[in-house]
């Protein structure tokens, strides 16, 4: 049972536009969620996170939402750059313990 | 600062042998992790560790033992490994126990990739 779940496995987009990754969740005691960015034969690293109290966090060209209603979060890139290109995870926080989603690809087009 | 370490980059193994997988960190961290990574599924922890002595399980950590003798190592033993082990295993610390706020952000080794024949 995947309890985060990212439905898109991949993301194509131009240079310079918006990018937007997704992520649903179903456990509702998740009350931190996290964004990492995962490049070839690296590991992952992280990027952005938002508390459950919050529905917007902010750093530079990245933004994170959270609808706690829905059970959703999205990270928008903008704009998008060819060194955007990796794979990104959603995490949320639960009693200790980080579950990561399935990750999407993201390809940023020249 | 090396970070965290993770030894041997790739591993072949047969079915039926054992083998660790090494994690060193110098961050003087005290929550370390084992997760693995496969397609589709994302990364799923194996096994936990919040302090030298300490350790727990994840979601899948049948197959895989550990033990966490000094704050710097945190190895991830296979006894009997099984092709349904082949995967990319990453380690990850943190400053503290995982926790409400930012201290849940984790540093990741390069991987170990491990194929079982």
């Amino acid at each position: 049972d995947q309890q985060v779940k990212q439905n898109s496995p991949s993301l194509s987009v131009q240079e310079g536009r918006i990018s937007i990754l997704n992520c649903d969740y179903t456990n509702s005691m998740f009350d931190y969620f996290l964004w990492y960015k995962k490049y070839p034969a690296e590991g992952p690293t992280f990027l952005i996170s938002i508390s459950s109290i919050k529905d917007k966090n902010e750093d530079g060209r990245f933004t994170v939402f959270l609808n706690k209603s829905a059970k959703h979060l999205s990270l928008h890139i903008v704009p998008s750059q060819p060194g955007d290109s990796a794979v990104y995870f959603c995490a949320a926080y639960s009693y200790g313990k980080l579950t990561f989603g399935q990750g999407t690809i993201l390809t940023v087009h020249p | 600062n090396a970070g965290v370490t993770q030894t041997p980059k790739f591993q072949v193994l047969k079915t039926g042998q054992s083998m660790t997988l090494q994690c060193a960190q110098d961050m003087n961290h005290e929550y370390m992790s084992w997760y693995r990574q496969d397609p589709g599924m994302g990364l799923r922890l194996i096994h936990y560790s919040v302090g030298a002595g300490i350790t727990d399980q994840g979601e899948v950590p049948n197959g895989y033992n550990v033990s966490r003798s000094t704050t710097e190592d945190f190895p991830l033993r296979l006894l009997s490994a099984a092709p349904s082990q082949t995967s990319v295993y990453f380690c990850a610390s943190s400053y503290s126990a995982l926790q409400s706020s930012g201290a849940n952000v984790l540093t990741f080794g390069a991987g170990s990739r491990l194929t079982v024949l």
